[in-house]
């Protein structure tokens, strides 16, 4: 058990500029989540993923966003034509599907900026 | 929605002593109330958590005390040393439909002087 992974752990892009994260969920666990931390808050949901099937997106990722996981297990995270208020540390977590067993097990993050 | 608030957002303490997070949550509909720690350019790690219902919750230095009628649930660590410095959140969940989402408060901001 490697954890959370997430590549890359930092990427810098220009404004107007398509960007792509990945995210590896620990190996068993069927349920995988993308947040969003700017400096100085929480974590913001943003999306939600039962193995393959996106379940749940919350109203932060707006259509320049799309994320998948095509064969339920690794997941990416694109952003399109990026904005400086895309700035900001993109988490991925996994869990179990398992019920009463909601431990959620976060990834270093990629930080992102966008000049 | 759920809205998660926490406080203080900074905390400085003398090793040794202890500290305490509180946070307070809007749904009562939330069971589940993990606490994490972010260090500098890594992602949040579950340190302690506690459902709905239990009341208080231990694992060595560390305890999470829960009061569903108020709506308010605190983190106590005892003994600070400075390996404790760091952001810690609180978070709450909503189970519904299988599965549930985490909201997070600000986060506090702990110090740990030697």
């Amino acid at each position: 058990d490697t954890g959370v992974s997430q590549d890359p752990r930092h990427k810098i892009t220009k404004r107007g500029q398509n960007v792509t994260f990945r995210c590896d969920p620990i190996s068993e666990h069927n349920r995988l989540y993308w947040y969003r931390q700017t400096l100085g808050q929480g974590p913001e949901f943003l999306t939600y993923f039962q193995n393959e099937a996106q379940l749940e997106k919350s109203r932060l990722l707006s259509d320049r966003f799309s994320a998948e996981r095509p064969k339920g297990s690794f997941s990416t995270l694109e952003i399109q034509r990026t904005e400086q208020g895309d700035s900001a540390m993109y988490l991925c977590a996994s869990r179990q599907g398992v019920i009463n067993n909601e431990k959620l097990f976060f990834g270093s993050g990629t930080q992102l900026s966008v000049l | 929605g759920e809205n998660v608030e926490q406080h203080p957002s900074t905390l400085s303490v003398q090793e040794g002593d202890s500290a305490v997070i509180k946070c307070t949550y809007s749904d009562s509909a939330s069971n589940y109330f993990p606490w994490y720690k972010q260090e500098l350019g890594k992602g949040p790690q579950l340190i302690i958590d506690i459902r709905s219902n239990v009341g208080e919750k231990k694992d060595q230095r560390i305890a999470v005390t829960l009061n569903k009628t108020a709506k308010h649930f605190s983190l106590h660590i005892t003994e600070t040393q400075p390996e404790d410095s760091a952001v810690y959140f609180c978070a709450a969940s909503i189970r519904n439909s299988g599965y549930s989402t985490l909201t997070f408060g600000k986060g506090t901001m702990l110090l740990v002087s030697p």
